[in-house]
């Protein structure tokens, strides 16, 4: 069975472009999460879909962020336009039972922002 | 708010066992996961507490407290490519799983 699956997973972009972010979650599973880490902190949540709805983006930084998960399979995360700050590594992982699931985490995205 | 504590590095020597532990406050505690990550890899479940006490899984074992806000990561018999990340996460409620992480314990194994 494929795991979680990101894309890309490493993208270099000067400060002001546009990166979008894709990541496909393991087959049946509804819910996907976005996380992020930045160089030496913890991996922090950005938002949670269920299907195809936003269930909680309360961890969303601002509205240069913006995530879709449309037909409820895969999910985009785009950031636009870019800023120094938004470098770090962008986790997506997938669970399929929503009080106690286990989180299957895809490799990350590693966003450097220049 | 949730705040999770855990501490930043640890050294510990092959064969040896070492005890990873985190402390958390939390709000609608649904319970708490261990995570290993190996750099540049995807973190990988290893536990998950829901109720106080001990759970074994081969080397490895996690307790958890839940009055007390605490809980620790034992390995035993410790391998070098125990070298990793291990990161203490806590589950809450609100109707759906929130999953929140630590900032994760660097552990070193040397010979």
């Amino acid at each position: 069975e494929a795991g979680v699956t990101q894309f890309p997973s490493h993208s270099v972009i000067e400060k002001g472009q546009t990166v979008t972010l894709r990541c496909d979650p393991i087959s049946g599973h509804d819910n996907l999460y976005w996380y992020r880490r930045v160089m030496g902190k913890e991996i922090k949540f950005l938002l949670h879909f269920v299907k195809e709805s936003k269930q909680d983006e309360s961890g969303m930084p601002n509205n240069r962020f913006l995530a879709e998960r449309t037909g409820g399979t895969y999910s985009t995360l785009k950031v636009q336009p870019a800023e120094l700050e938004d470098s770090g590594v962008y986790f997506c992982a997938s669970s399929q039972v929503v009080a106690t699931g286990e989180l299957f985490f895809g490799e990350g995205s590693r966003l450097t922002v220049l | 708010g949730q705040n999770i504590d855990q501490p930043t590095e640890m050294t510990a020597t092959e064969g040896a066992i070492v005890q990873i532990n985190c402390t958390y406050q939390t709000s609608g505690f649904n319970g708490l996961f261990w995570y290993q990550q190996h750099a540049g890899e995807a973190p990988t479940f290893l536990s998950y507490n829901v109720l106080d006490g001990l759970e074994e899984k081969g080397r490895f074992s996690s307790f958890l407290s839940r009055s007390k806000g605490y809980s620790y990561l034992l390995l035993k018999e410790l391998q070098m490519k125990d070298s990793a990340s291990y990161l203490c996460a806590v589950s809450s409620s609100g109707g759906y799983q929130k999953v929140t992480f630590g900032t994760g314990t660097k552990l070193q194994v040397i010979p």
